[in-house]
């Protein structure tokens, strides 16, 4: 049973430009939440997919944006990269609620996004 | 912010229990306490949650204290593979929503020989 794949691995960008990074659930998940970790910090919440739609968002800018597919995969998009975009960005998935309201988030192992 | 105070370090020998404390004192009467961990190069884990009772799993105990505001992670025989940082962290129940989780800086656990 595959667990949550994000892809790619590791990307580098340059101050400007854009990218999209994507993420498969874990088999029967239908929520994906989108997570930014900086070097030494914990986690923080970008947003949340749920039924294709944005469900919550933390404080992040605009130029964050996301998408969630029919399949439940999702990518999160980012513009006018900045250095301190520079990160390990997490995928988790996890169930709805009506399926028990605290349901565990699993994550993937992330795609370290360096900015030059 | 994060809702929970963590130490930033501790250590403890193979074989022997680690326990992980975990400060929560305004958390509040739908809150769960939830703990990840993070092993180096990998995506958090869950380990286990909880509201009141003391709950067990397969890899830890969490013992929560009656007033709440304090909680224990217990790993009963700690290996070298459980050297990670460990992030106890509130989580609210909203109705309809699988809520967010907020991080906090987390405790490094370092398992020694």
């Amino acid at each position: 049973d595959a667990g949550v794949t994000q892809s790619p691995t590791h990307l580098i960008k340059t101050r400007g430009q854009q990218v999209t990074l994507r993420c498969s659930p874990k088999s029967g998940h239908d929520t994906v939440s989108w997570y930014q970790q900086a070097l030494g910090q914990g986690p923080q919440f970008i947003f949340q997919y749920y039924e294709e739609e944005e469900r919550q968002r933390g404080n992040f800018p605009d130029r964050f944006s996301g998408h969630q597919f029919p399949n439940y995969s999702s990518e999160l998009n980012v513009n006018a990269l900045l250095l301190g975009d520079s990160a390990l960005y997490l995928c988790a998935s996890s169930l709805s609620v009506g399926t028990g309201e605290h349901q565990p988030q699993h994550f993937g192992d992330g795609t370290r996004l360096s900015i030059l | 912010d994060a809702k929970t105070t963590q130490p930033p370090s501790m250590d403890c020998a193979e074989g022997r229990a680690a326990n992980l404390p975990c400060n929560h004192s305004t958390i509040s009467g739908n809150e769960y306490v939830y703990w990840y961990r993070q092993i180096h190069s990998q995506g958090p884990q869950y380990i286990i949650h909880g509201l009141k009772n003391n709950e067990t799993n397969e890899m830890a105990s969490l013992i929560i204290t009656e007033d709440r505001k304090s909680s224990t992670l217990i790993l009963p025989h700690a290996t070298l593979r459980d050297t990670a940082v460990y992030y106890c962290i509130v989580r609210a129940l909203i109705t309809g929503a699988n809520s967010k989780l907020t991080f906090g800086k987390g405790i490094t656990l370092s398992v020694r020989p």
